[in-house]
């Protein structure tokens, strides 16, 4: 079935420890978002791609980048966790950039010491 | 600055009950509204897309409405279940598909 994966569902990391969360569509969708959400709190979007164009949320920390080496494949890159960031992260796509369905991964879950 | 809020944070019904929840939004230049589910721990669900043209969409026991000019909409859910206890997300889109979202409704469907 065609679907949104993500990799690892689990990441425990410690403070400062560079990791890389990474997401897999087989959807063949134009877009790809990364989504953080915090406890009870609702999903932030970081940034998104469309194709190769690379989009970053204003207020996106530093600490955060992303790579896009495919269609298929999106990274998420924190370069120095803090206790901060621990929270979900929800990959997404979108056939198209504008009043399309977004469709999700189930997410991975990052806890930093 | 879009801001998007769900009302009530948490709900409890029995099975059987039709229920409704409530959205609303500041800014009503928007390009879509979307529905989701998110289950303990894990992902999002989308469940209805309504475009900014529509007024509402119906899927199996679900139905959204869109009142783009005040702000709102609704999700309808009619004889609940309790597999349809979650947390159900709304979030508006603009041009970019960016998505806004609300902080969710628990709801909680009693056997």
């Amino acid at each position: 079935d065609a679907m949104v994966i993500q990799n690892p569902r689990y990441q425990v990391t410690q403070f400062g420890k560079p990791v890389t969360l990474s997401c897999s569509q087989t959807l063949n969708h134009n877009v790809m978002y990364w989504y953080q959400q915090k406890s009870s709190q609702a999903p932030k979007l970081l940034f998104h791609y469309y194709d190769k164009d690379f989009n970053n949320e204003a207020d996106t920390p530093d600490n955060f980048q992303s790579r896009r080496p495919n269609t298929s494949f999106c990274f998420l890159d924190i370069r120095s966790p803090g206790l901060g960031d621990a929270a979900m992260y929800l990959c997404a796509t979108s056939r198209l950039a504008g009043a399309d369905t977004q469709y999700f991964g189930p997410g991975t879950r990052l806890t930093v010491l | 600055k879009q801001e998007v809020t769900q009302i009530p944070a948490a709900l409890s019904v029995p099975e059987g009950e039709n229920l409704v929840l409530n959205c609303s939004f500041t800014d009503s230049a928007i390009y879509n509204l979307q529905w989701f589910r998110q289950d303990p721990g894990k992902g999002l669900t989308s469940l209805l897309l309504i475009q900014s043209s529509q007024r509402e969409q119906t899927s199996g026991r679900l139905n959204a409405s869109l009142d783009k000019s005040s702000g709102r909409s609704t999700l309808y859910i009619a004889a609940s279940q309790p597999g349809d206890s979650a947390t159900y997300l709304c979030a508006v889109g603009g041009a970019t598909n960016k998505l806004i979202f609300g902080t969710g409704t628990l709801l909680a469907v009693q056997p």
